[in-house]
């Protein structure tokens, strides 16, 4: 997975708990992302960063917040997880903004 | 809004058989387009990425064309085999950088 890790890679909670989802790569690369996957909806973009510090909104962000303090991790916050939270999350990375992107194997949350 | 489908959801084919799948996007003005395979349980994995000046790409027995003026990308897989069972997933990169827009996904069946 090109050097991409997403911890925890299983993960069940509960309504209104905090959870903290790690994507940690070793490739250096400048962009990570955060997806969700959903049936009937493909990939939907919650949070990108374009360096350390430097992040911006996808079109899914309602609830998620993001933080990236090193290049090497990018962590998705989901403050009081709900139910419509569960989903498989995925971190993805690229050294350039519009150049191929690498996936982790994905964090599959339930939230009950 | 960008907005990409792909056409068939679902398709199962007999091994050996050359098969396309289809992608169409709203928006014309991309950089590029990117094939995904993901495999069931499993992050995504890149096929081939496709710029806008360019008409085609080959990789082994997998050739993806572009037509940016109709909104069309099409996903060519020659002999086929059981090893090619996976959802096949088209992506487009618009407008802003960094912002892939997924489809669906086609999931294809390849039958002994």
């Amino acid at each position: 997975d090109a050097g991409i890790t997403q911890s925890p890679r299983h993960k069940v909670t509960e309504t209104g708990t905090p959870v903290t989802l790690r994507c940690h790569q070793t490739e250096n690369h400048r962009y990570m992302y955060w997806y969700r996957q959903d049936p009937g909806h493909g990939l939907r973009l919650i949070h990108y960063s374009y360096g350390v510090k430097d992040t911006d909104k996808g079109e899914v962000s309602d609830g998620y917040s993001v933080s990236r303090s090193k290049t090497e991790d990018f962590l998705l916050t989901l403050e009081s997880a709900t139910s419509s939270q569960t989903s498989v999350y995925f971190c993805a990375i690229s050294e350039g903004g519009n150049g191929i992107q690498y996936f982790g194997a994905g964090t599959r949350l339930s939230v009950l | 809004k960008q907005e990409v489908t792909q056409i068939p959801a679902a398709l199962s084919v007999p091994e050996g058989e050359n098969l396309v799948l289809n992608c169409s996007f709203t928006d014309s003005a991309i950089y590029n387009l990117q094939w995904f395979r993901q495999d069931p349980g499993k992050g995504l994995t890149s096929l081939l990425l496709i710029q806008s000046s360019q008409r085609e790409q080959t990789s082994g027995r997998l050739n993806a064309s572009l037509d940016k003026s109709s909104g069309r990308s099409t996903l060519y897989i020659a002999a086929s085999q059981p090893g090619d069972s996976a959802t096949y997933l088209c992506a487009v990169f618009t407008g802003t950088a960094s912002k892939l827009t997924f489809g669906t996904g086609t999931r294809l069946q390849v039958t002994l």
